[in-house]
């Protein structure tokens, strides 16, 4: 079946260090979203992005999706002590009838 | 708006007893769905509909059933609960994927649930 599959699982970072995580479809993607779940939260909606090629920056976080969109990836700059959490991808399944979410990437930040 | 609401927050039951989870939302959307969320294995669907009568199975029905008489609450019933049950239940709801107007998924704070 349709898998969206995410890595790194786990990253730890320095504070101001950079990161990345990205997440990549076993099948083409209508579109694809991104979610941040604070520990001992729900997952929160950041970003949908449908055309291929796009780019898309929100202050210190840029989303891209990829050419063939089958890709995606999610950088954050300049690391904060805020930007814990873990971070999900998702992508319509090939019905348009549900989301099919990545096991996430979560992010841990020293200071 | 209260978003998606669910009760309760945390459970804990013993193998073979039955529950409903519920799963409320005020926003109006035709779109509801379950998912479980287990350490390192993400947010996995269980069930969803697009609409109040209409439902169809995720990637892990087994074990759950859910009905939508109304467009604004989604319960899940475990039948007869199981260890490998125990997780985090999220109901989230949307307007209907694949649309045109189609964006986020709202979720609601989770249920907790422990199946000894």
């Amino acid at each position: 079946g349709q898998q969206v599959m995410q890595i790194p699982q786990y990253q730890h970072v320095q504070e101001g260090e950079d990161f990345t995580t990205y997440c990549n479809s076993s099948t083409t993607l209508s579109n694809i979203q991104w979610y941040k779940q604070r520990p001992g939260g729900h997952p929160v909606f950041l970003i949908q992005l449908v055309k291929s090629g796009e780019v898309k920056k929100q202050k210190r976080l840029t989303f891209q999706f990829g050419e063939a969109k089958k890709n995606s990836s999610l950088h954050i700059t300049a690391t904060q002590t805020t930007d814990v959490g873990t971070y999900f991808c998702a992508g319509l399944n090939q019905a348009g009838t549900a989301l099919i979410f990545g096991k996430g990437t979560t992010l841990s930040v020293s200071s | 708006n209260a978003g998606v609401t669910q009760t309760p927050k945390f459970q804990v039951l013993k193998t073979g007893q039955s529950m409903t989870l519920q799963c409320a939302q005020d926003m109006n959307h035709e779109y509801m769905s379950w998912y479980r969320q287990d350490p390192g294995m993400g947010l996995r669907l269980i069930h969803y509909s697009v609409g109040a009568g209409i439902t169809d199975q995720g990637e892990v029905p087994n074990g759950y059933n859910v009905s939508r008489s109304t467009t604004e609450d989604f319960p899940l019933r475990l039948l007869s609960a199981a260890p490998s049950q125990t997780s985090v239940y999220f109901c989230a709801s949307s307007l209907r994927p694949g649309s045109y107007v189609y964006n986020e998924q709202f979720f609601g704070p989770g249920t907790r649930l422990t199946v000894l």
